[in-house]
């Protein structure tokens, strides 16, 4: 089945220690997003990929970056992650063709000690 | 930006009720509504969802209706199953971007 896969599901790392998380889609879309949840509140997008094209959102952290090296892998990278870091962090995946519709991944979690 | 707001914050209802749930947003120009289910620990799984040039779509026990003169759509779900406990989320999107709401919290009780 097409999908949209996301590892670790769990991730534990210390503060200040880099960590990245990695996402990878089988629908071939273009544009793949990264959102950061909360606990009992909605996703927040913290930027987008439209092919190669890298647009972060304005209130997102220079801690956060992304790569993506190709079509079907995107990754997250938290350079020194702090204990209001820790959240689940879902991916996203759309096809501009395909008429806007956004399909996540099951997150990672990530824990900061 | 656009602003989505979404009530109640917690619904619970007899199983075999209906669930209801509102959302308005703020900017004209968003065209695409879709509703998302998010169960504890999984990521938020699209259930329906309804374009600016249409009123009403339903799917099975699920239908969402749209008024874009008022800027308000809702979800309506129909025969409610204990299944059916979960986050939902109403999102608007606009340009490149959804804007979400708070999210509704759904139990259903036996």
């Amino acid at each position: 089945d097409a999908m949209v896969i996301q590892n670790p599901r769990y991730q534990v790392t210390q503060f200040g220690k880099p960590v990245t998380l990695s996402c990878s889609q089988t629908l071939n879309h273009n544009v793949m997003y990264w959102y950061q949840q909360k606990s009992s509140q909605a996703p927040k997008l913290l930027f987008h990929y439209y092919d190669k094209d890298f647009n972060n959102e304005a209130d997102t952290p220079d801690n956060f970056q992304s790569r993506r090296p190709n079509t079907s892998f995107c990754f997250l990278d938290i350079r020194s992650p702090g204990l209001g870091d820790a959240a689940m962090y879902l991916c996203a995946t759309s096809s501009k063709a395909g008429g806007n519709e956004q399909f996540f991944g099951p997150g990672t979690r990530l824990t900061v000690l | 930006g656009e602003n989505v707001e979404q009530h109640p914050s917690t619904l619970s209802v007899q199983e075999g009720d209906s669930a209801v749930i509102k959302c308005t947003y703020s900017d004209s120009a968003s065209n695409y509504f879709p509703w998302y289910k998010q169960e504890l620990g999984k990521g938020p799984q699209l259930i329906i969802d309804i374009r600016s040039n249409v009123g009403e779509k339903k799917d099975q026990r699920i239908a969402v209706t749209l008024n874009k003169t008022a800027k308000h759509f809702s979800l309506h779900i129909t025969e409610t199953q204990p299944e059916d406990s979960a986050v939902y989320f109403c999102a608007a999107f606009n340009d490149y971007k959804l804007s979400f709401g708070a999210g509704t919290t759904v139990t259903v009780r036996a």
